[in-house]
């Protein structure tokens, strides 16, 4: 079957790095999408990777190891409206987006 | 900047009763998507079109749900009659829908539904 895992909740402090982490399984694998999501608001597109390594945006980089079936969410510099949820979604080779259910990021003071 | 509209924000309605979300997508995107997502889960797939034709509709549950997009542009999603279960919120994406393309898919604001 077709899965994403991520965790539920992470805790960092502001000015810190956080790393959120994405394993998948999907039926073939046409790229890996990290989308940020405030809440009672819509997703907002952050990222695709669909090449092995590291893709940088400003504070914000997204990695990816096909091989492993592996992405990771690196922030930086963390600022309180960091705070969300970021979701981790792998496209499979009908061009459907599988969807993980989320990691809430709180950030502290 | 481009947007995906979506109205209305928010919908309480009682159960039995019917509702409809309108969604626009984003001027020349040919896909459209409707999402349902719960909360504390990632968006659910509901139905796909390109342009005017449902694309994937598997999940939709058609005892109660149906989704037109009669021009290939803007789109509604009706439920009738609404069940309690059916609270949460409704997304609509859209993509540009270049055939066999990794296409980022862009969200409207969404519509909250309250069923009572």
């Amino acid at each position: 079957g077709q899965n994403i895992d991520q965790p539920t909740e992470m805790t960092a402090t502001e000015g810190a790095i956080v790393q959120i982490n994405c394993t998948y399984q999907t039926s073939g694998f046409n790229g890996l999408f990290w989308y940020q999501q405030h809440a009672g608001e819509a997703p907002t597109f952050l990222s695709y990777n669909v090449l092995d390594g590291l893709e940088e945006k400003g504070r914000f980089s997204s990695f990816l190891s096909r091989s492993k079936g592996y992405s990771y969410l690196l922030l930086k510099e963390l600022q309180m409206k960091d705070s969300a949820s970021y979701l981790c979604a792998a496209m499979d080779s009908n061009y459907q987006l599988i969807w993980g259910a989320g990691t809430k990021l709180i950030i502290k003071p | 900047e481009a947007e995906v509209a979506q109205s209305p924000r928010y919908k309480i309605t009682e159960k039995s009763q019917a509702v409809a979300f309108w969604c626009d997508p984003i001027s020349g995107h040919a896909t459209l998507y409707w999402y349902r997502q719960i909360l504390g889960q990632g968006p659910e797939l509901l139905v796909q079109f390109q342009d005017e034709s449902v694309v994937d509709d598997s999940q939709l549950p058609k005892d109660r749900f149906s989704a037109e997009r009669l021009k290939g542009v803007d789109s509604t999603l009706k439920i009738q009659p609404a069940e309690l279960g059916d609270s949460a919120m409704y997304l609509c994406a859209s993509s540009l829908g270049l055939a066999g393309n990794q296409e980022t898919q862009y969200f409207g604001p969404g519509t909250r539904l309250l069923v009572l």
